[in-house]
């Protein structure tokens, strides 16, 4: 049963920001969003999460709707190096398993 | 280097073999998983240990067997496996969540791409 969907694939500009989305309209209130990254045949990378607030890192920025239903990963200057496959995962609180969809593969090019 | 090792990277057997995938975590995480990463498919959880307890095993075959003999190692002992099994096999290791600790990030280890000759 998918939490999340997120478009299978997006290309982006070296240098530009990217901005992936995902929809997870039935999140309930103790579920945060997470996002890992999987680049090419290695293990999947944590890159940022949040319940309610906009979150910012090194690495990325996540934008969650006030209604919660939805959000935005921002790479603000991608590069060559984060292409890659983008996974957006629903967790609540107390639970332990991190479940994997398809996940958006985004393609930075020159 | 995340901080959790995997190894092999790299294992190539045949299907009357006996070998083993060995994962070590020193993060202070209380969680282990293993997960199966097929040519264009999503991972899928095999595995969950917490606190060194088994507390899943999604309808893996007999043929994988994982042992957690401490919070820090992991292993899936393998044996007659079949073509099919070829695949990217991923360990992780999370905090222990009862904690209320807001992020539960995981750490994935680089893998052991295995192929079943």
């Amino acid at each position: 049963d998918a939490k999340t969907t997120q478009p299978p694939s997006m290309d982006c500009a070296e240098g530009r920001a990217a901005n992936l989305p995902c929809n997870h309209s039935t999140i309930s209130g103790n579920e945060y969003v997470y996002w890992y990254r999987q680049i090419h045949s290695q293990g999947p990378q944590y890159i940022i999460h949040g319940l309610k607030n906009n979150e910012t890192n090194e690495m990325a920025s996540l934008i969650i709707t006030e209604d919660r239903k939805s959000s935005t990963l921002i790479l603000p200057h991608a590069t060559l190096r984060d292409t890659a496959v983008y996974y957006c995962i629903v967790r609540g609180n107390n639970d332990y398993k991190l479940s994997f969809g398809a996940g958006t593969t985004v393609t930075v090019r020159a | 280097e995340t901080g959790v090792t995997q190894t092999p990277r790299h294992l190539v057997m045949g299907m009357t073999n006996k070998k083993s995938l060995k994962c070590e975590q020193h993060l202070g995480h209380n969680a282990m998983y293993w997960y199966k990463q097929s040519a264009k498919k999503p991972l899928e959880l095999m595995f969950v240990y917490n606190f060194k307890e088994q507390t899943e095993n999604n309808s893996v075959p007999s043929r994988f067997s994982p042992e957690c003999p401490n919070s820090s190692h992991l292993f899936l002992h393998l044996h007659t496996l079949q073509p099919e099994d070829s695949a990217l096999y991923l360990c992780a290791s999370s905090p222990q969540p009862d904690r209320g600790e807001s992020n539960y990030g995981y750490t994935f280890g680089s893998g052991t791409r295995l192929t079943v000759v």
